[in-house]
């Protein structure tokens, strides 16, 4: 069965940093998200993407975050500056091209620890 | 608002009970609910959903249930399982972009 795939599982950076995670959605998926999980809280949604440009971003995605689909397989999220508070689980999820189909697709998600 | 809350953060039941999992949702609007099971270290699994022009769902041994007069939200699993020890998150749609609205959680803990 096709599966959102992301990497790394688990990154560690300093504050400041750069950091890239990485996302392969399922294949013939054409929306694309970015969620967070801050330890023992809710899903947070970040950012939607759909045919080469962000749908609708959340007040959380301001100009450290970025999103971008380089090739016909992988979509990143880009924190330009991490801070402490970005340390959570981002999960990626993806959703098919099926009208009317809304199920969202997630990925088993990167642990980011900002020290 | 957007918002959806859980009435309750952890829920324990026996091997073989039949679980509910409740979930309140504010925005009247939403067309569209779905529940995700997590467990640890795991991402959002899908479990079931219901569009706003149904009030019953049904899927192998689980059931969503829809009440829009009261904006409420509810999963029952049948014959509980030590597999179904979880989180369990429900799900709104946003608006026509497709975000999903997450709840706060309940862990579902089955005692064998």
């Amino acid at each position: 069965e096709p599966e959102v795939t992301q990497t790394p599982s688990h990154q560690v950076t300093q504050m400041g940093q750069e950091v890239i995670l990485r996302c392969v959605p399922i294949s013939n998926h054409l929306y694309f998200y970015w969620y967070r999980q801050i330890l023992g809280q809710k899903v947070e949604f970040l950012v939607s993407f759909y045919n080469n440009e962000i749908s609708e971003k959340s007040e959380i995605f301001d100009d450290q975050f970025s999103v971008e689909r380089p090739d016909g397989s992988n979509f990143t999220l880009k924190i330009r500056s991490t801070k402490l508070e970005d340390s959570a689980m981002y999960f990626c999820a993806s959703s098919p091209p099926t009208l009317g189909s809304y199920e969202q697709y997630f990925g088993p998600g990167t642990r980011l620890t900002v020290t | 608002g957007e918002s959806v809350g859980l009435h309750l953060p952890t829920l324990s039941v026996q091997e073989g009970d039949n679980s509910i999992i409740n979930c309140a949702y504010s925005n009247s609007a939403s067309d569209y609910f779905i529940w995700y099971k997590q467990e640890s270290g795991k991402g959002p699994q899908f479990i079931i959903d219901i569009r706003s022009n149904m009030d019953k769902r049904q899927g192998q041994r689980v059931t969503v249930l829809l009440n829009k007069t009261v904006k409420h939200l509810s999963l029952q699993i049948a014959a509980t399982q030590p597999g179904d020890s979880a989180v369990y998150f429900c799900a709104e749609r946003g608006n026509q972009g497709g975000k999903l609205i997450f709840g706060q959680g309940t862990e579902l803990s089955v005692k064998p």
